[in-house]
């Protein structure tokens, strides 16, 4: 059966902290894996990946695959307030996302 | 604005009534999807129309009822629902055939009771 996990399931820092967030999958047919950060309601892009070692960045955000071991982080410097999100982590096999539980950022002042 | 927009945004409804959501994207995908989303728990795929065809039904249970009269619209008919049924319903759109992202809409949050 075809699994994303998430971890760690929530996370509690302080702003200026680096946070790293990680996703594991066993998905058959894999395409790519996305990340998406989910705020209120409408779940929001972040990456896309679909070769190993290829770093993405998006300013203090990046992200990196790893298709041997199966897993992929998603860093983020210098938290900020506006970080607090639940951040999820899709794998897309064919033309269905396979979705894990989510991480649960809370960045403090 | 992802271009994907959804109504209701809240619904509360009792246990014999019928309604449905509405789902509309302007992004010209030929694609689209409806997830639930309940607490402590992954985004729940239902159901893909591709080309206006249901391509996947993952047992979802009959009181949920879907339609997509065409590639931008879709809805999904509730009815006979039941508290547990209670929960965020995104629907989102992709281009099939090419490996992007898909969109998501500001979801439905339907409360049963």
């Amino acid at each position: 059966e075809d699994k994303v996990v998430q971890s760690p399931l929530s996370l509690v820092v302080h702003e200026g902290d680096t946070v790293t967030l990680n996703c594991s999958y066993e998905v058959t047919n894999f395409r790519s894996l996305l990340w998406y950060k989910q705020e209120k309601k409408a779940p929001t892009f972040l990456f896309m990946l679909t070769s190993s070692g290829i770093e993405k960045k998006s300013g203090r955000l990046s992200s990196i695959l790893d298709k041997k071991e199966l897993f992929s982080i998603l860093n983020i410097t210098a938290t900020q307030t506006g970080d607090s999100a639940v951040y999820l982590c899709a794998v897309k096999r064919t033309d269905k996302l396979i979705f894990g539980t989510g991480t649960r950022l809370q960045v403090f002042p | 604005e992802t271009g994907v927009t959804q109504t209701p945004r809240h619904l509360v409804m009792g246990m014999t009534n019928k309604k449905s959501l509405k789902c509309e994207q302007h992004l010209g995908h030929n694609a689209m999807y409806w997830y639930k989303q309940s607490a402590k728990k992954p985004l729940e795929l239902m159901f893909v129309y591709s080309l206006e065809e249901r391509v996947e039904n993952n047992s979802v249970p009959s009181r949920f009822s879907p339609e997509c009269p065409n590639s931008s619209h879709l809805f999904l008919h509730l009815h006979t629902l039941q508290p547990e049924d209670s929960a965020l319903y995104l629907c989102a759109s992709s281009q099939q055939g090419m490996n992007t992202e898909a969109f998501f809409g500001q979801g439905t949050r339907l409360t049963v009771v």
